[in-house]
Parts: structure tokens; C-alpha cells; sequence
């Protein structure tokens, strides 16, 4: 099983540029989130959805956006990319119902 | 909105020592998940729990959750170092839409 698939892994832009992160879930989950990682920092959430088409924010949006076209897929973008905006970026999804969020291997984005 | 807690966020034990970690969350959740990450990899769901008094153990690991309390442990019985990693504890809330909340995560250093 695939589970949760993030695209790429890594990703260095220069500040300005564009980019948009690929999340796929083949778990038929409803629930996907996108989070940022930064040192001692934890999880932080930055959007997330609870089902096809819809989007909410997390808690720290600012400078992103994201779409949910497909249950399947959660996209992630960045529209002019910022130094502050250098992570390691999680996407994750969530069937509840008693079960676990899984995890995508992460990207770590770096922008100079 | 919905704030979890935990603590320590550092912890060195000496091996075959015992531990706990703590987590609280500020508001009312019958859905708390304990997950591990080693440095540089994503998180690896360790338990769900998912009522009052659920206890869940896998090996030297054993959590367990007061809702009345709002509160989880962790915790380690005779550490070894493989064990040594970040755990974050996470929850959703039983009210809105129900996004994940991690905590701060405990950086856990075992010592031989």
C-alpha cells in the first residue's frame, strides 16, 4: 500500500518563485492536512480539509493556499515564496473512525 | 480553540530507568493519538485512544487517557535506546471540525 504520498521531497526556491506540493492518499480518507515542521517548534497546522472541495484554515496560513479537487489529493502552494517559508512540510490523512492520521515522508523545502 | 500541551519537552533517562510523559489539552476530546518521529522521518503512529481510561501497550510503551482530566501519559519502563526519539502526542476536539492538534512534542534521549 502507498497510504500517503508527498511530491517532491526536496525543493530549494528562490524567494519569489512559485511552487505547489503534491499530497495523495489512497485510503479513501476524508480528512487531509497539511502542516509545517521547523525546529522546537512541533507540528503546526496550515490547512487542512474534511472532505472533497472544502478547505479551512489551520494555524498558520498566511502565504499559502490549497485546493481539494479530488478526495484523493490535497495540493499545497506556495505563491511567492519567502525565506520564513524554508520547513519541512507534512501532509497527512485521516479516515477517523477510530483510526490514525498517516503521514507522508515530508518535503523539506528550503527557499534562499 | 483547542491547546495541547506537553511536557517535558526534553528529557535525558539513563538506561532501564522508567518515565512518563505528560499531555493536556484544553478542551473536551475522546480522540488522543500518540505518535514517535526520529530525526529526519516522518511520524509513526504509536496508539489511539479513544475513551476514558483507555490504556494501549506495545513493549516498553505503555499510554493511557483521563478525559476528565484532560490528560494523557506516556509512559517508558525500563528504557533502552532505541527508544530515543520525539514523541508527539495530538487531538482532535469533539466540537467543529474536529482538525488535529499536536503538541509541542519530548525529545527523548536515552543514556547507556
Amino acid at each position: 500500500n502507498a497510504g500517503v504520498t508527498q511530491t517532491p521531497k526536496f525543493r530549494v526556491l528562490k524567494t519569489g518563485q512559485s511552487m505547489t506540493l503534491l499530497c495523495a492518499q489512497d485510503m479513501n480518507h476524508e480528512y487531509m492536512y497539511w502542516y509545517r515542521q521547523d525546529p522546537g517548534m512541533g507540528l503546526r497546522l496550515i490547512h487542512y480539509s474534511v472532505g472533497e472541495g472544502t478547505t479551512a484554515k489551520g494555524e498558520v496560513p498566511d502565504g499559502y493556499n490549497v485546493s481539494r479537487l479530488k478526495k484523493q489529493n490535497f495540493l499545497l502552494g506556495l505563491e511567492s515564496a519567502a525565506p520564513s517559508q524554508t520547513s519541512v512540510y507534512f501532509c497527512a490523512s485521516d479516515g477517523r473512525r477510530g483510526s490514525e492520521a498517516f503521514f507522508g515522508q515530508g518535503t523539506r523545502l528550503t527557499v534562499v | 480553540e483547542l491547546k495541547v500541551e506537553q511536557n517535558p519537552l526534553f528529557l535525558s533517562m539513563q538506561e532501564g530507568k522508567n518515565y512518563t510523559i505528560y499531555c493536556n489539552y484544553s478542551t473536551t476530546s475522546d480522540r488522543l493519538y500518540w505518535y514517535r518521529q526520529d530525526p529526519g522521518k516522518s511520524l509513526e503512529s504509536l496508539f489511539v485512544l479513544l475513551s476514558n481510561g483507555a490504556v494501549k501497550q506495545e513493549g516498553r510503551l505503555m499510554a493511557s487517557l483521563d478525559t476528565k482530566a484532560r490528560l494523557s501519559t506516556l509512559h517508558i519502563t525500563a528504557a533502552v535506546h532505541d527508544l530515543s526519539a520525539t514523541y508527539f502526542c495530538a487531538v482532535t476536539s469533539n466540537f467543529g471540525n474536529e482538525k488535529l492538534t499536536f503538541g509541542t512534542g519530548t525529545r527523548l534521549t536515552i543514556i547507556p
